[in-house]
């Protein structure tokens, strides 16, 4: 069965310090893809990265980059250089070949100042 | 990237009643999809809303819960039914962009009484 697996329910980082969020996923299908999405307390998922399985690169945006290790099947999330506003919940997810997306249960992160 | 409208953004509502919930996209997609996400949760599916056929409904949720239409291209609504204290979620809508990559609507926070 697909499933998506976030260790890490939270998270700090110093404010300027890079953190990693794990993902780990578990598929059988030989297409799919990776997103990260961010939730702040509003509720609304920003859209973060995306990772296709046949990418041979690394997603990066901006200060998000996916580090994904395909045998390994993990994509975690790295993101440099941390502010306070990226105080959130991130979202790891899975997309089906249907377009469905299947999320991990996610990780709090708290920068401190 | 698209851009997504929800109304209401948030409701509080009496068990027993029924609240739809509109999303709107700013260019034609194919593909709009329904999840909820219940406090303190991940999201999960409810159900693909296909234009021009009826939407297709994730194990756990039935069109008699929660009707979808989808009328055109741009357009979806959601409604929950019969409501009860459970139904207290935020409900978000997706759509998929050309590129396989998902962006959500803002969300509706919904509290039943």
């Amino acid at each position: 069965a697909q499933k998506i697996t976030q260790t890490q329910p939270g998270m700090f980082v110093q404010e300027k310090e890079a953190v990693t969020l794990d993902c780990t996923y578990d598929t059988s299908d030989q297409s799919y893809g990776l997103f990260w999405y961010k939730q702040p307390s509003s509720g609304e998922m920003i859209f973060l990265i995306y990772q296709g399985s046949y990418d041979e690169q690394n997603a990066t945006e901006g200060r998000y980059s996916l580090n994904f290790q395909k045998a390994r099947k993990s994509a975690n999330l790295v993101i440099s250089a941390s502010q306070l506003g990226d105080s959130a919940m991130y979202f790891c997810a899975m997309r089906e070949l249907t377009g469905k997306l299947i999320f991990g249960q996610g990780t709090t992160l708290q920068v401190k100042p | 990237s698209a851009v997504i409208s929800q109304k209401p953004s948030r409701d509080i509502c009496q068990r027993g009643t029924s609240l739809t919930i509109q999303c709107q996209v700013d260019s034609q997609v194919t593909m709009m999809f329904w999840y909820r996400q219940q406090p303190g949760q991940s999201l999960t599916l409810i159900a693909t809303a296909n234009q021009g056929s009826e939407a297709t409904y994730e194990s756990g949720f039935v069109i008699d819960k929660f009707p979808i239409s989808r009328p055109n291209l741009t357009f979806s609504t959601l409604t929950v039914s019969n409501m009860s204290p459970e139904d207290s979620s935020i409900y978000l809508c997706s759509v998929e962009s050309s590129t396989d990559t998902q962006y959500f609507g803002p969300g509706t926070r919904l509290t039943v009484l």
